[in-house]
């Protein structure tokens, strides 16, 4: 067990839709990352929150957004989904800025029908 | 063992056997290396990792490499066992302000007994 929660697990919504994936971090830790894994792209980093600051972005649309709230949990929004967006979200944390390991939770599954 | 000189999407290895996973890195200043092992419904677990200053690390049953040279990582699992098998990843730290670890394509090890 990595210490990195995310609910929920799995989620099926429909196209134009609006959800939220949630993520607590292991404790301590004050960097949030959000990864999302497809079968053809393999792990591609979304977007970087350290101590509520945005830290990092990366493949992240602008139909997606995220924050990191007072006690460390986070939240990815995604909106107007797409079947495209079909995929599994993974949030990871991590106790220093750099030189120091993602441990990753057990991510969410989603599927955009 | 077996071994693979370049990067291959699978590898299957006998009980036993020492397993040798080749990862290609990207970026000449990428300065730290995390090796990773998904299962099947599982987020990435750390494995272990290695820092641009050393060539060489060792853990349990595993051992990563690092040429610097060819930007070329490698895991090394020893006496490989049925609960090995799963997907490896390498990921690299580039080192630069906004952007956070990358994750190179899986290899996944099937180890049959």
């Amino acid at each position: 067990d990595s210490g990195v929660t995310q609910t929920p697990k799995h989620l099926i919504t429909a196209t134009g839709q609006r959800v939220t994936l949630r993520c607590s971090p292991r404790s301590g830790d004050l960097s949030v990352y959000w990864y999302q894994q497809s079968l053809d792209q393999g792990l591609q980093f979304l977007i970087q929150y350290y101590n509520g600051e945005e830290r990092a972005k990366g493949n992240i649309l602008e139909r997606f957004s995220a924050q990191q709230f007072p006690d460390l949990h986070s939240e990815l929004n995604l909106s107007s989904l797409e079947l495209g967006d079909s995929a599994l979200y993974f949030c990871a944390s991590s106790a220093l800025l750099e030189d120091s390991p993602l441990h990753f939770g057990n991510g969410t599954r989603l599927t955009v029908t | 063992g077996e071994s693979v000189g370049l990067h291959l999407p699978t590898l299957s290895v006998q009980e036993g056997d020492n397993s040798i996973i080749n990862c290609a890195y990207s970026n000449s200043a990428s300065d730290y290396f995390i090796w990773y092992k998904q299962e099947s419904g599982k987020g990435p677990q750390f494995i272990i990792d290695i820092r641009s200053n050393m060539d060489k690390r060792q853990g349990q049953r595993v051992t990563v490499l690092l040429n610097k040279t060819v930007k070329h990582l490698s895991l090394q699992i020893a006496a490989t066992q049925p609960g090995d098998s799963a997907v490896y990843f390498c990921a690299e730290n580039p080192n630069q302000a906004g952007t956070a670890l990358i994750f190179g394509k899986g290899t996944t090890l099937s180890v049959s007994s």
